[in-house]
Parts: structure tokens; C-alpha cells; sequence
């Protein structure tokens, strides 16, 4: 398997842009995690998906972040519009559903927001 | 809340030394702990996972243990070498079982030759 792929790899955006970033878990996995890392605040889930659906989206910093999945394959973290704040470095990670299970990380990717 | 606290946040060490790695939890009703690596530009590697109902888990040189009753885990390398080289997280459940995790902010490990 290839293990979760993230794209792209690296954004520099402008503020006010819009930013989309994808993520395909691995294959049979049915849990989806989007995670934020900055030297700050360390690693902060923002949210995750049971079976395409959103279980939980309480660390999605304000409306102006957005998540998708649209089938059990593939999913969309959305910023509209972007702020500097933003720049950080964006994970997705998959499992199989259910607590105690290791979860696999993609390699991530960066976004400046300048 | 639970809150995960990595200590030393970095620590440089000679090869072939043998060094331990903490975390410790605040709240210990958790079902598991992970132990991740991540090396500069890239994603997290899982390394170890050990359920509640264990005490240890051994991988290589790795040995991860876990003690719920004082909210702490340790992650043992032993000989380490150059390529140990990164930094090292560890991970709880939010609460319980939960898919949540909370991280630790790690700790930057380096092994000079």
C-alpha cells in the first residue's frame, strides 16, 4: 500500500485565497483524521470522520475551515479565505474505526500563507 | 482535559548510549498510548502502541512502557545511533478509548557520532 497521500506538498498562497488540501487515506481504512502542527501549539486535531461521516469537528479553529468526505477514498480540508495564521503544516491520517487502533500519517503539507 | 507532557523537550546524547524518553497524561482512564516518530519535513511514523492492559511494548530497540495509575509512559532506546536522530511523540486518547488523541509536543532527540 502506499500509505496516506497527501496533496499538495507545499502551498504559498496569498491572504484572502482560497486553499484546498486532499488527502486519500489507505485503502480499508474507514477512520480519517485531519491534524494542524505549528511550533506553538504542537499537534491539535481539527477533525475526524467515521465512515465518511464527521464525528467530531470541535478543534476546526472558525467557519472559515471546512471539511469533506465524499466517498471512502478521498477528503478535502478547505480554508476560505486564507489568513497568515493559517501557515502551518496539515496532516491527514487514517485507521481502522474504533479507539486503540494506530493511526498512519500522510507526509503532510505546508502552507504559507502570506 | 487531558494535557500530554513531554520532558526533556530535547536531548543530545553520544552513540551507543542507552536514554529514556518520558510522557506523562493527566487523566489516566485511557485505553491505550502511542509512541510516534517524526523526522524534519516529514509525517509521523507510528513506533508503538500499548493497550491498557498491557504494561510493556518492545519493538527492536525501542521498549515502551506504561503506567496508568501515575499517568506516565517511557520510551526506552536502547544503543542508540545517529539515525535515531529525530523527534519523539507521544499520544492519548482524549479520553477513555477515544479516536481523539492528544499529543505531546516531543522531544527532539539527537545521537552524535
Amino acid at each position: 500500500d502506499a500509505g496516506v497521500i497527501q496533496s499538495p506538498r507545499h502551498e504559498v498562497t496569498e491572504m484572502g485565497q482560497e486553499v484546498t488540501l486532499r488527502c486519500k487515506p489507505i485503502s480499508g481504512h474507514n477512520s480519517l483524521f485531519w491534524y494542524r502542527q505549528t511550533m506553538m501549539r504542537g499537534l491539535e486535531l481539527l477533525i475526524y470522520f467515521n465512515n465518511n461521516v464527521p464525528i467530531d469537528d470541535s478543534g476546526m479553529p472558525e467557519d472559515r475551515f471546512s471539511a469533506k468526505m465524499p466517498n471512502a477514498s478521498f477528503s478535502t480540508l478547505k480554508i476560505q479565505p486564507s489568513e497568515p495564521r493559517d501557515s502551518a503544516v496539515y496532516f491527514c491520517a487514517s485507521s481502522l474505526l474504533g479507539g486503540g487502533n494506530e493511526q498512519f500519517f500522510g507526509p503532510g503539507t505546508r502552507l504559507t500563507v502570506l | 482535559k487531558q494535557e500530554v507532557t513531554q520532558i526533556p523537550a530535547a536531548l543530545s546524547v553520544p552513540e551507543g548510549e542507552n536514554l529514556v524518553l518520558n510522557c506523562s497524561f493527566t487523566d489516566s482512564a485511557i485505553y491505550n498510548l502511542q509512541w510516534f516518530r517524526q523526522d524534519p519535513g516529514k509525517g509521523l511514523t507510528s513506533l508503538l502502541l500499548i493497550q491498557s492492559s498491557q504494561r510493556e511494548q518492545t519493538s527492536g530497540r525501542l521498549n515502551a512502557s506504561l503506567d496508568k495509575s501515575s499517568g506516565r509512559s517511557t520510551l526506552y532506546i536502547a544503543a542508540s545511533q545517529p539515525g535515531d536522530s529525530a523527534t519523539y511523540l507521544c499520544a492519548v486518547p482524549h479520553q477513555g478509548g477515544s479516536e481523539k488523541l492528544v499529543f505531546g509536543k516531543g522531544t527532539k532527540l539527537t545521537v552524535n557520532p
